[in-house]
């Protein structure tokens, strides 16, 4: 079974920078060129902030970068501020039309 | 603007069914393909369903295959999931969402979700 793995929780103070990672556990999600990440406000709907590893839709603040290394896909939140408290997802196509979501991590800015 | 407003949801025993609505406005409906998500209380999102934009393709989850029907009607702008066979761990914010323009498996636009309960 296909999973994401994300740290339940990051923190950072404002300016500062934070990364959250997203581990896959099978071969297919390690190709990992279909990767994307949410951003989630409590009670609010999930936002697309990154897409296809390192892309930002439009509107989205280029303080927000995705990477990846390895099996390892990661989103960085530069120059922290406020409204960047947050849950965050990271998600991947998998093959065989199916779509998972990583367990969420929850920002934390100090 | 683009605008996806669910509608529907409410309290269901276990064993029973419902449907969600979905109205999308501000965009060419039929020119996207459009996805299901849930989000069950204090926990993760849940891929479970997407559709083609002319309905004749449809991708399911494994934990609501059989169960759940997603259609759309390009005439009236709008989604609906079929939900049968409910089970408690059906319980969440079902959201309905619009492709990214680059592909089907990012989603862009979201509404606001639509709580569905199960429980007797």
């Amino acid at each position: 079974q296909s999973a994401l793995t994300q740290p339940p929780s990051a923190s950072g103070s404002p300016g500062q920078s934070v990364t959250i990672s997203c581990t896959g556990t099978t071969s297919d999600v390690v190709d990992y060129k279909y990767v994307s990440w949410y951003q989630q406000h409590p009670g609010k709907a999930p936002k697309l902030m990154i897409y296809e590893v390192n892309k930002r839709p439009s509107g989205v603040p280029d303080r927000f970068s995705g990477s990846k290394s390895g099996n390892t896909a990661s989103l960085t939140v530069s120059g922290l501020q406020a409204e960047d408290e947050a849950d965050y997802y990271c998600s991947s196509y998998v093959g065989s039309s199916n779509v998972l979501f990583g367990g969420g991590t929850k920002l934390t800015v100090l | 603007e683009v605008q996806l407003v669910e509608s529907g949801g409410g309290l269901v025993q276990p064993g029973g069914s419902l449907t969600l609505s979905c109205a999308a406005s501000g965009f060419t409906f039929s020119g996207y393909d459009m996805t299901w998500v849930r989000q069950a209380p204090g926990r993760g999102l849940e891929w479970i369903s997407s559709i083609s934009t002319t309905g004749q393709t449809l991708y399911y989850a494994d934990s609501v295959q059989g169960r759940f029907t997603f259609s759309r009607d390009n005439a009236k702008n709008s989604l609906y999931l079929q939900m049968n066979r409910l089970r408690a761990e059906d319980t969440a914010v079902y959201y309905c969402a619009r492709r990214h323009s680059s592909a089907w498996y990012y989603f862009e636009y979201w509404g606001q979700g639509a709580l569905v309960t199960v429980s007797s």
